[in-house]
């Protein structure tokens, strides 16, 4: 089973700010099939970035998704008040689909 | 637009077995696509359950495969979850899901349903 570690925990930052949540693997992730969500309070999660880059439809170009390998990264150009959620990662290049423990977004 | 509904008990006795079903709508689930379940107990994190395929082809989590069966229900255009023996590490809010059309990465999502195991 791969392990995927996120880091930070719990970033606090202010809203217009930069931002990069990084997702490292166990093991190499078969043709980087990697995801990314969101999910707020109450939420269900929301599919921002599959395959590593490639956005989900109707997720505006803020998010962007990169990496290879073992070392994946989601970055949010600018983040807007409605970005302050918590975000997983997801592989699903093995047969046992596994996400990270999650990294909270949260307003400084 | 593809909607997901999860629906069964919100309580559930120790040792007994976890219910689910999720009804779609939308979408013709004979049409194609994978479905699955995941779940998140409270405050932590997500976890894979099962998946099937219209077609009736599944797979699991190993580490609860011994206790899960995942079902289709082409007619009725739903699945279901079933979890046998549970216990209070069960407890937790289920999301039914629809895979992408390679059945790989989560695209559709129901609101989820939390379920408690308690006596």
């Amino acid at each position: 089973e791969i392990v995927l570690t996120q880091s930070p925990g719990t970033l606090s930052l202010s809203p217009g700010e930069r931002v990069t949540l990084s997702c490292r693997a166990s093991q190499s992730v078969n043709n980087n099939y990697l995801a990314w969500y969101q999910q707020k309070p109450g939420q269900a999660p929301r599919l921002l970035i599959h395959d590593a880059f490639s956005r989900a439809t109707g997720i505006p170009d803020r998010f962007s998704g990169s990496g290879s390998g073992t070392d994946f990264s989601l970055t949010i150009s600018r983040l807007e008040p409605g970005d302050f959620a918590v975000y997983y990662c997801q592989q699903y290049g093995s047969s046992v689909y596994t996400f990270g423990q999650g990294t909270k977004l949260e307003i400084k | 637009q593809v909607q997901l509904q999860e629906s069964g008990p919100g309580l559930v006795k120790p040792s007994e077995t976890l219910s689910l079903t999720c009804g779609v709508s939308g979408y013709s689930i004979s049409s194609g696509y994978w479905w699955g379940w995941v779940r998140q107990p409270p405050g932590e994190g997500l976890e894979w359950i099962a998946t099937i395929h219209h077609t009736g082809s599944t797979y699991y989590n190993p580490s609860l495969k011994s206790r899960v069966t995942i079902s289709v229900d082409t007619s009725n255009n739903q699945f279901s979850l079933n979890l046998t023996s549970v216990t209070a590490a069960d407890t937790a809010v289920f999301y039914c899901a629809r895979h992408d059309g390679s059945g790989y990465y989560f695209d559709y999502w129901g609101q989820g349903t939390l379920v408690t195991v308690s006596s």
